[in-house]
Formats: structure tokens, sequence, C-alpha cells
């Protein structure tokens, strides 16, 4: 299988730090995404890793372990509008697509 | 706008009817991909097709089919809906390999009554 787990909720307080945790199942593995998706929206594209280690994008940041099948978001400086879904999605090998986890509801609350 | 374009945005139909979901991809984009979210739900994979030919096919029942035609613009057919067909359906388009993984178009929600 090709199972995909990430926490269902998570609250956090404005200014905060918050660290959205995801892990796969290695076999096959050909890269991981981050997406972003406000209710009844569209997902959008957040972060790409496909090698070891982590990539900052200004508030945002995405670290990836491949051999332990586990990769986090990390939302910096927490702003009301982060409230979203946080959707984990892994492409593997032989396929270009993806792969989603049920996504993380976080709330950020004043 | 993301260049990915559905439409209807919205849908309501009664159960054992049919519809008809459109989507055009981003342009230069060969691969098109279907997905399920239904409510809480996460993104399910329904059928990706490449330069007009099925690549890829995941849940999709067999009341569900679609196409891509030349042009790259694809669609897909839901038949004898059940309530519990009601969903959003997106649509996502993306080159091969991409770094950006796909993008994806705002939706169809369909309301099954």
């Amino acid at each position: 299988g090709q199972n995909i787990d990430q926490p269902t909720e998570m609250t956090a307080t404005e200014g905060a730090i918050v660290q959205i945790n995801c892990t796969y199942q290695t076999s096959g593995f050909n890269g991981l995404f981050w997406y972003q998706q406000h209710a009844g929206e569209a997902p959008t594209f957040l972060s790409y890793n496909v090698l070891d280690g982590l990539e900052e994008k200004g508030r945002f940041s995405s670290f990836l372990s491949r051999s332990k099948g586990y990769s986090y978001l990390l939302l910096k400086e927490l702003q009301m509008k982060d409230s979203a879904s946080y959707l984990c999605a892994v492409r593997f090998y032989n396929t270009d697509k993806l792969i989603f986890g049920t996504g993380t509801r976080l709330q950020v609350f004043p | 706008d993301s260049g990915v374009t559905q439409t209807p945005k919205h849908l309501i139909t009664a159960t054992g009817q049919r519809v008809t979901l459109r989507c055009s991809p981003r342009s230069g984009d060969l691969s098109v991909y279907w997905y399920q979210q239904s409510l809480d739900q996460g993104l399910q994979f329904l059928i990706q097709y490449y330069n007009g030919e099925e690549r890829a096919k995941g849940n999709i029942l067999e009341r569900f089919s679609a196409q891509q035609f030349p042009d790259l613009h694809s669609e897909l057919n839901l038949s004898s809906l059940e309530l519990g067909d009601s969903a959003l359906y997106f649509c996502a388009s993306s080159v091969d390999d991409s770094h950006y993984g796909y993008t994806f178009g705002s939706g169809t929600r369909l309301t099954v009554v």
C-alpha cells in the first residue's frame, strides 16, 4: 500500500510556530509535496522535497527524511489566514500521480 | 487564476441522473488528473490522462468514466448518480515529473439530491 498519515487536526495561536508531521511508506518514493487548502477551495502548492533536509520558503519550511519515511511542514509566525487544511502528497516511481494524505486541519486562534 | 479551468462550478442533480464535468488544463500541460473530495475526506485519485491516453486509474467506480480530447481538455462522466457521489471534484494538470506537482482547478461541487 501507499498509506500516508498525518494528524487530523491541530490548533495554534497567532504568532506561534506549528509543525505538521507526515509519514509515508518509503518503497518507490519519488518526491513529497505539501499543499494548502482553504475550505471549499483548490489546493495550492507550498513545497517540494525529494532529497533529505530542510527547504525554507519564507514563513514555511519543509523537512524530509527518506530513510524514515517522514516529513514535516513548519509554519512560523502564524497568521489567522493560515487556518486551512495542509495536505501531504507523495509521488512514487513509475507514475507521476500524487497520493494524498487526508490532510491536517489547522485552526489559528488570536 | 491557476490556469486550469473547470466547469461548471456547482451542479445539483437528482439520483439516477448523469452529469459531465469539464476541465481545460494549463497551457502546455499534457497530463490531466481527476480527484474526488468528499466532506472531511482527503483527495481520492480517480484517473489520469496523458496526451489523450489513459495512464493511471485509481478508485474510480464503473459508473464513472473519463476521456481526454485532442485539444487536451478532459471530461469526467458520472452516471446513475447516488447520494454518496456528492463531493467536490477537482481536476489538476501537470508537466511530467514537475517539481511543482499539480496545478488544480477550482473544482466542481456536485450535489446529488
